[in-house]
């Protein structure tokens, strides 16, 4: 079966950097697209960005252009977020996200992991 | 202020019927595939519709999905306690170059 486990949230001060992982299993790794979206206290969900099966292609929201970075190992099946210049306003839960077999330019999260929780604060 | 609108919320009875709306543009919903995400209290989203109007296996049929132009909408038949849910659209926006989510939909089953 699919499974998708988040690792490396934790507690940052404001400025500094987190590196979240993605350990995917149950399905053909390199054959898809991988999202990162985040959840904050209480509000709804905000996608974060999104990479193509091959790595190639990567796209991310604008609270975060510039400071995120998505890569993937295909070796590795894992997927990663790194965070640089955290703010307070990126702490949420943060959940990895199988996209779509075809393109990375869908909306399409079709498994989902259980989220890990990042906390930016003094 | 998402891109998508939703109601912030809804409720019915059990065994109504209710919808919920997804409000949109041409450079997301006009243009892509909307996808429905359920999110039970203290869990991760789940997918529920995709593509609009497919429902993935294990969905039971009472959840349907449909869109029209720039807006989309999730429709909950026989309503259950257990659909007592938040209920989230989501679309790729060409804009943006990105997705977009609604804020969600909480769902109360009276």
């Amino acid at each position: 079966q699919v499974q998708l486990v988040e690792s490396g949230g934790g507690v940052v001060q404001p400025g500094r950097s987190l590196r979240l992982s993605c350990a995917a299993s149950g399905f053909t790794f390199s054959g898809y697209a991988l999202h990162w979206v985040r959840q904050a206290p209480g509000k709804g969900l905000e996608w974060v960005a999104v990479i193509s099966y091959d790595g190639t292609k990567k796209y991310y929201a604008d609270s975060v252009k510039g400071r995120f970075t998505i890569s993937r190992d295909n070796a590795q099946n894992t997927l990663f977020l790194q965070m640089n210049s955290l703010r307070a306003e990126d702490t949420a839960v943060y959940y990895c996200a199988r996209g779509d077999f075809n393109t990375p330019m869908a909306a399409h999260c079709g498994y989902w992991g259980q989220g890990t929780l990042v906390t930016v604060s003094s | 202020q998402s891109v998508l609108t939703q109601p912030p919320s809804a409720s019915g009875a059990p065994g109504q019927r209710v919808t919920i709306s997804c409000s949109g543009s041409s450079s997301n919903i006009g243009s892509h595939y909307v996808y429905w995400y359920q999110q039970l209290p203290g869990t991760a989203p789940k997918l529920l519709i995709y593509k609009s109007d497919q429902r993935p296996s294990g969905v039971p049929d009472r959840f349907s999905g449909s869109k029209s132009g720039t807006s989309a909408s999730l429709a909950i038949s026989g309503l259950r306690s257990e659909d007592e849910s938040d209920y989230s659209c989501a679309a790729w926006d060409d804009s943006l170059s990105g997705v977009v989510f609604g804020e969600g939909t909480k769902l109360t089953v009276l």
